[in-house]
């Protein structure tokens, strides 16, 4: 199976716009997903199908697509906003997980 | 509210065996594909298996680091899902999650993990 590559850690100000991309081969063609997890906590699904957000979910947070890569975008970023970012898809039958990003905001 | 709720973890000596059930409740358990995922400590997500619906063939699948090593069970009456773990190495120590997790449609869900410490 192909790997998902993340930065190991990205930073933001408060209110700045934080980008986390996440590169694989045929990725493009691929959904992705994105999952949020905080320090003792289980993850939890932030965006699926590429760009879709589920319900409860800020909208300061979005996916996009080109090409292989992936990218999380978080517009305004808040403190609480702080923790681990992974991106995930399928191939075949297999779920990948990139390798995760710590969102630090500072 | 839905509800995955893990149990059976533990410490264990490496080539020893362990079994992790997970509870399910407030969603179609008959029809779910239900996975496991780990997490080795201060490190990222490692996908284990998958088991699909008995509908869909109940077959299942296996990252290559456990493959032959480790086996996802379902019991559908029980709502439970099980993961059998055998020859168990240092480095399958890990907080061990059940989950559903979105292949296209959104089904995703955790429970709150449990942990296996495999070591000497």
């Amino acid at each position: 199976s192909s790997a998902l590559t993340q930065p190991l850690s990205v930073s933001v100000s408060p209110g700045q716009t934080a980008s986390i991309p996440c590169s694989g081969e045929n990725l493009g063609k691929k959904y992705t997903c994105w999952y949020a997890q905080k320090p003792g906590q289980s993850p939890f699904l932030i965006i699926y199908q590429d760009n879709k957000r589920p319900s409860g979910i800020p909208e300061r947070y979005s996916g996009s697509i080109s090409g292989n890569t992936a990218t999380l975008t978080i517009s305004g970023a808040q403190a609480m906003d702080e923790a681990d970012y992974y991106c995930q898809a399928w191939d075949n039958s297999a779920a990948l997980f990139g390798g995760g990003t710590k969102l630090t905001v500072l | 509210d839905v509800q995955l709720v893990e149990s059976g973890g533990g410490l264990v000596k490496p080539g020893g065996s362990l079994r992790l059930s997970c509870a399910v409740s407030g969603l179609r358990f008959t029809t779910a594909w239900m996975n496991w995922v780990r997490q080795a400590p201060g490190k990222g997500l490692e996908w284990v298996g998958r088991i699909k619906s008995n509908n869909d063939g109940g077959t299942t699948d296996y990252a290559a680091s456990v493959k032959g090593r480790f086996t996802i069970r379902r019991d559908d009456s029980s709502n439970t899902l099980y993961l059998e773990m055998n020859s168990l190495k240092v480095e399958d120590t890990a907080v061990y999650y059940c989950c559903t997790l979105t292949v296209v449609t959104l089904n995703d869900n955790w429970g709150q993990g449990t942990r296996v410490i495999v070591s000497p």
